[in-house]
């Protein structure tokens, strides 16, 4: 299975911060990364998908980048409603496998 | 618009059997994988099973793979997931999620979720 690390667990930020969060895969993914925000008691929502494409309707606020084994989600100009837990997820391979999940606190 | 709408929480017994259900509308069921994932207090989200409703194939993770069975309903664009014998650890939400045409593919659009709580 493709581990997946993500850093940091959490995180405390105040809003129109940027913060960063960090994923690294255990081999090459070839881009094949999405982020997920996931709020209390709702669906998890896709932000962004082959490692830099922003879903659409998600603000431009959020950017993702990287490749190979190492990808990153910046967040600017940070939201109340950017409150989440954010989590990465690989799906070059099966079984598809989530990151740890980094807890974003305002 | 594309929905995905799962049934109501649930609480068993350990050993009990359980069988819960997400109904698809608004896009082609049968030409997009769709997932199970569970989200945990102190796992995060874990990938469970993938199923193809116009192939009828499946694909598990390791970890659930013999525990759960994940099949559908094309005919009511339904997937469902299901256990024979449920643990304590089994405690947890599940959601579903649409994958994707291809195999290799991130989840678009997902379920609210169901509860399932396993005590005694």
């Amino acid at each position: 299975d493709i581990q997946m690390t993500q850093s940091p667990s959490s995180l405390s930020a105040s809003v129109g911060d940027t913060v960063t969060i960090t994923c690294r895969a255990s081999q090459d993914i070839r881009e094949s990364l999405a982020w997920y925000q996931h709020k209390p008691g709702v669906a998890p929502k896709l932000v962004v998908y082959a490692a830099s494409r922003l879903e659409s309707g998600v603000p431009s606020r959020f950017g993702g980048s990287g490749s190979g084994t190492h990808y990153t989600l910046t967040i600017s100009s940070l939201q109340p409603g950017d409150l989440a837990t954010y989590y990465c997820q690989q799906y070059y391979r099966t079984p598809l496998t989530f990151g740890g999940g980094t807890k974003v606190e305002i | 618009e594309v929905r995905l709408v799962q049934s109501g929480a649930e609480v068993k017994k350990p050993g009990e059997s359980l069988k819960i259900s997400c109904k698809a509308s608004g896009y082609s069921f049968s030409s997009y994988w769709l997932g199970w994932v569970r989200q945990t207090p102190g796992k995060g989200l874990e990938w469970m099973a993938l199923v193809y409703p116009g192939r009828s194939q499946t694909r598990y993770s390791p970890s659930f793979e013999g525990h759960v069975t994940i099949s559908v309903d094309s005919s009511v664009w339904t997937a469902y997931l299901q256990w024979r014998s449920l643990a304590v650890s089994d405690t947890g939400t599940y959601y579903c999620a649409r994958q994707g045409a291809d195999l290799s593919d991130y989840m678009d659009v997902w379920g609210s979720g169901t509860t399932v709580i396993v005590s005694s």
